[in-house]
């Protein structure tokens, strides 16, 4: 059973710029989370796919954009980078059953925009 | 609008004590909640869980404890041990295929 992978580890990116950042989901599991940590902060929500469809959204902006792939692989795109975008960003992937299920993250990417 | 708070930033416990961790949340919707631990430059790993149904669960040195009509939850960890030393995220779910919404951490250092 292989676990949640992201790519790449570091990243740093002018202001401006656009950056994609890549989670291959646990296999088997069905739900992909995204959420950015900035320094001293919990994990912050950004969104959701399920089934390849977005199904929750948390308080970021239009130009924080995802997909999910048919092989429940997903991508987390961020155009026009601001300052404040530097933080670590965590792919969650989980298996969803119509009852609780469990989130297994990926180490994450560092994102340093200057 | 914080949902799950932990007020403390950090704890410093002695090798072979007691450390508990505190969590408050705000959101009656909850009803589902977990702690995961995270170490420098690693994602988040689950440690614990508990549902609204029940108000302590334990996993061997590792029990939480849910105050519902407190809204309130804790982590104990018995006996504390170097490798403990981590952040420690309280995270909480309304349920069904909801996000989970996290606290900003507890740093805990166990002193050998």
């Amino acid at each position: 059973e292989t676990g949640v992978t992201q790519s790449p580890t570091h990243l740093i990116k002018t202001r401006g710029q656009q950056v994609t950042l890549r989670c291959s989901s646990q296999s088997g599991h069905n739900t992909v989370s995204w959420y950015q940590q900035a320094l001293g902060q919990g994990p912050q929500f950004i969104f959701q796919y399920y089934r390849e469809e977005e199904n929750g959204r948390g308080n970021f902006p239009p130009r924080f954009s995802g997909l999910q792939f048919p092989n429940y692989s997903s991508e987390l795109n961020v155009n026009a980078l601001e300052l404040d975008d530097s933080a670590l960003y965590l792919c969650a992937s989980s298996l969803f059953t119509g009852d609780y299920y469990g989130y297994t993250f990926g180490s994450g990417t560092r994102l340093t925009v200057v | 609008d914080q949902q799950v708070k932990q007020n403390s930033p950090s704890l410093s416990v002695q090798e072979g004590r007691i450390s508990i961790l505190n969590c408050d949340y705000t959101n009656s919707m909850f009803d589902y909640f977990l702690w995961y631990k995270k170490y420098p430059a690693e994602g988040p790993t689950f440690l614990i869980s508990i549902s609204s149904i029940k108000d302590k669960n334990e996993d061997g040195r590792f029990t939480v404890f849910l105050n519902k009509s407190a809204k309130h939850l804790s982590l104990h960890i018995v006996p504390s041990q170097p490798g403990d030393s981590a952040v420690y995220f309280c995270a909480a779910s309304a349920g069904g295929n909801t996000p989970l919404v996290f606290g900003k951490g507890t740093r805990l250092s166990v002193i050998a």
